[in-house]
């Protein structure tokens, strides 16, 4: 079983309608949860993190947590065309943050 | 303007060559990284260091060697015992290393082996 696993995709969503993106990890001891947005070719950049259960919003993102079933996932509302990219999960392994591991992330397409 | 700079974008290297990457930042992070992205993959480990003269190995240290002489500098040497190095190489730094501690990353250098 990997360590954090995410669906490939391609996941392909009209434009203005909400993506949902899911990753489930292995680690109960895990307590930080991280969403990288990576383009092609390019560096990923942190789109959201969180560490409760529940739900974290920041503008047309949403993470969501629930730590007794291993799984986060990131919702994109009204998705827009320069959303269409690779979503990478990462999850902190053991009591460092040193030691993120990453899934190998979900390719999101939006279509117009 | 702070942020994290890594040179060359591009870096060829030779059938039994060293090759050393570079990686700065001038955020003031106590902690660095090197990861590793092969295509249609997730990032893995290489090393990591968490405060100056002091570095660990990650998941695929072999082939690698790095140093952290400055807080601000963690290059990485990519030696000839490394046989697959064709790969997009991250760098990260973190303000610390504590769980919540969240990565950022330089813009990457394309590794080929030519």
């Amino acid at each position: 079983q990997k360590e954090v696993e995410q669906n490939s995709g391609p996941l392909s969503v009209p434009e203005g309608a909400i993506a949902s993106l899911n990753c489930t990890y292995s680690d109960r001891g895990s307590q930080s949860f991280f969403w990288y947005r990576q383009y092609s070719g390019k560096s990923p950049e942190l789109i959201m993190s969180i560490y409760s259960n529940g739900d974290k919003e920041d503008g047309r993102f949403t993470a969501q947590l629930n730590k007794a079933s291993q799984y986060v996932s990131l919702l994109i509302r009204d998705s827009q065309p320069s959303d269409s990219a690779t979503y990478l999960c990462a999850v902190n392994r053991d009591s460092s943050a040193s030691k993120i591991i990453f899934g190998s992330g979900t390719r999101l397409s939006i279509r117009p | 303007d702070g942020g994290i700079t890594q040179s060359p974008k591009y870096l060829f290297r030779k059938e039994g060559q060293n090759v050393t990457l570079s990686c700065e930042q001038n955020l003031n992070h106590d902690a660095m990284y090197w990861y590793r992205q092969d295509p249609g993959q997730g990032l893995r480990l290489i090393y990591y260091s968490q405060i100056v003269n002091d570095f660990q190995k990650g998941d695929i240290a072999e082939g690698y060697s790095v140093s952290r002489e400055k807080k601000e500098s963690f290059p990485l040497t990519v030696t000839s015992a490394q046989k697959n190095p064709t790969a997009f190489y991250l760098c990260a730094s973190s303000i610390g290393a504590t769980v919540q501690e969240t990565q950022y990353f330089g813009p990457g250098t394309r590794l080929l082996v030519l």
